[in-house]
């Protein structure tokens, strides 16, 4: 059975710093991987996504950059983080898994980023 | 522009109450519609629509999509207070299924 992970998952960060937030999944491969920021009472916005190992797509200009170093692996990262950048961060996959193609994604645990 | 509207924004209901959420959308190359819940962390999924029509069910909860009105509902019946959560509407489009989320709805159901 397929299984995301994301770690870590509370960070408290101040102004200016670097971070790096990362998701890993387990159980299929070459799936779609995507990024969604949560903010306090808001629905989920999609940040970025990837199709394949190097590929990445932006869906809104920001602070933030992600990348896909492996099949399995998408990091999250910002070079300096600005107070916005709180929220709630979550991974999600979408593909094929035990033989079975989904096309609904699946979430990973999340990691609640508070930025001051 | 591509957008997502739920409504209610948030509904207090008391246990057995039936309850029906919506979920408006416009989307240029739409996929599917698709419903989560939403408890502490991460959302879970409930359902997937692409046909109209055609209700999806599972257990006291059910949905249906009408394409052509570009609306969908959530309904939940003999409500429990496991119950509570936000339940969030998202459309899939383009070509990796990218999903687009409403604000959600606040679902407290109470004893």
């Amino acid at each position: 059975s397929q299984t995301i992970h994301q770690w870590p998952a509370t960070l408290v960060q101040p102004v200016g710093s670097p971070l790096s937030l990362e998701c890993t999944v387990e159980g299929t491969s070459n799936p779609n991987l995507y990024w969604y920021r949560q903010a306090a009472g808001r629905g989920l916005q999609l940040l970025f996504y990837s199709v394949g190992i190097g590929q990445i797509s932006s869906e809104v200009p920001q602070n933030l950059s992600a990348s896909r170093p492996q099949d399995r692996q998408f990091i999250l990262s910002s070079k300096k983080l600005l107070l916005s950048d709180s929220g709630f961060y979550l991974c999600a996959w979408l593909g094929t898994s035990g033989g079975k193609t989904y096309n609904e994604q699946f979430f990973g645990p999340g990691t609640r980023l508070t930025v001051l | 522009e591509d957008k997502v509207v739920q409504s209610p924004l948030s509904l207090v209901v008391h246990e057995g109450d039936t309850v029906t959420l919506n979920c408006s959308y416009e989307v240029t190359n739409f996929r599917s519609l698709l419903w989560y819940k939403q408890e502490k962390k991460a959302p879970t999924f409930l359902f997937m629509l692409t046909s109209s029509g055609i209700e999806k069910k599972s257990g006291r909860l059910s949905s249906i999509l009408d394409k052509k009105e570009l609306f969908s509902i959530l309904n939940i019946t003999a409500t429990q207070t496991g119950d509570s959560a936000i339940y969030l509407c998202a459309y899939s489009s383009g070509s990796a299924r990218q999903l687009t989320f409403g604000s959600g709805t606040q679902l407290t159901v109470l004893p």
